[in-house]
């Protein structure tokens, strides 16, 4: 079973709306810790968001909110104003466990699409 | 600050010949990954240090790949002898430990056999 589920491959969104990006994980592990990254057109990984399972507070971090449902296992990005400089492949990515126990799972991604 | 920088950008090779990717973490940062993308497979684990010393290697596809950091500075990711099956982009990260943990990615290496 896939640990990380992205199940939008693309998405349209018109400049200056909102979007959400939709992701699903699964572990049993109790601490873990869920992050956003973005991969422009040029390919480098840039960090968006972060979330730790014990935080109660959905992240955010400028135009970036993270709606965290923990009982649902989900861990959606939320874009709000969406720029055209949006557009991009958008990866959700798991660590299971506390502490630093290794690699990040990603899911495999969604394509962002700004309209004008 | 300078963040993970990775050597060269891009390499095209023919099968057979050597390739070393090459990787500078973060100042400071105690852990080090390296990562592979493909289309097919998506971003893939390849192999990651603690502290200079690899942790988990079982992500390194076979024999032909291997991997060393003889500094907290360095790292290399060497595949010999190469095939086009390896061809994809390579990213090196890093990380502090501490409360988030955050993996800062290089730019990749984007890696052509022919």
């Amino acid at each position: 079973a896939q640990k990380i589920t992205q199940t939008q491959p693309g998405m349209f969104v018109q400049e200056k709306e909102a979007v959400t990006l939709d992701c699903t994980y699964d572990t049993s592990d109790q601490s873990y810790g869920l992050f956003w990254y973005k991969q422009p057109s040029s390919g480098e990984m840039i960090f968006l968001i972060y979330q730790g399972s014990y935080d109660e507070q959905n992240a955010t971090e400028g135009r970036y909110s993270l709606n965290f449902q923990k009982a649902r296992k989900s861990a959606n990005l939320v874009i709000s104003a969406s720029q055209l400089g949006d557009s991009a492949m958008y990866f959700c990515a798991m660590r299971e466990g506390g502490g630093s126990q290794g690699n990040l799972i990603f899911g495999k991604g969604t394509k962002l699409s700004v309209k004008p | 600050d300078a963040g993970v920088i990775q050597s060269p950008r891009h390499e095209v090779t023919e099968m057979g010949q050597e390739v070393t990717l090459r990787c500078k973490p973060i100042s400071g940062h105690d852990y080090l990954f390296w990562y592979r993308q493909t289309m097919m497979r998506g971003l893939e684990l390849l192999i990651y240090f603690n502290n200079n010393v690899p942790i988990d290697d079982s992500g390194m596809p076979e024999d032909r790949f291997s991997a060393k950091m003889p500094n907290a500075s360095f790292s290399t990711l060497k595949i010999q002898p190469s095939e086009p099956r390896d061809s994809a982009v390579y990213f090196c990260a890093s990380l502090l430990a501490g409360i988030q943990e955050t993996q800062y990615f290089g730019p990749g290496t984007r890696l052509l056999v022919l």
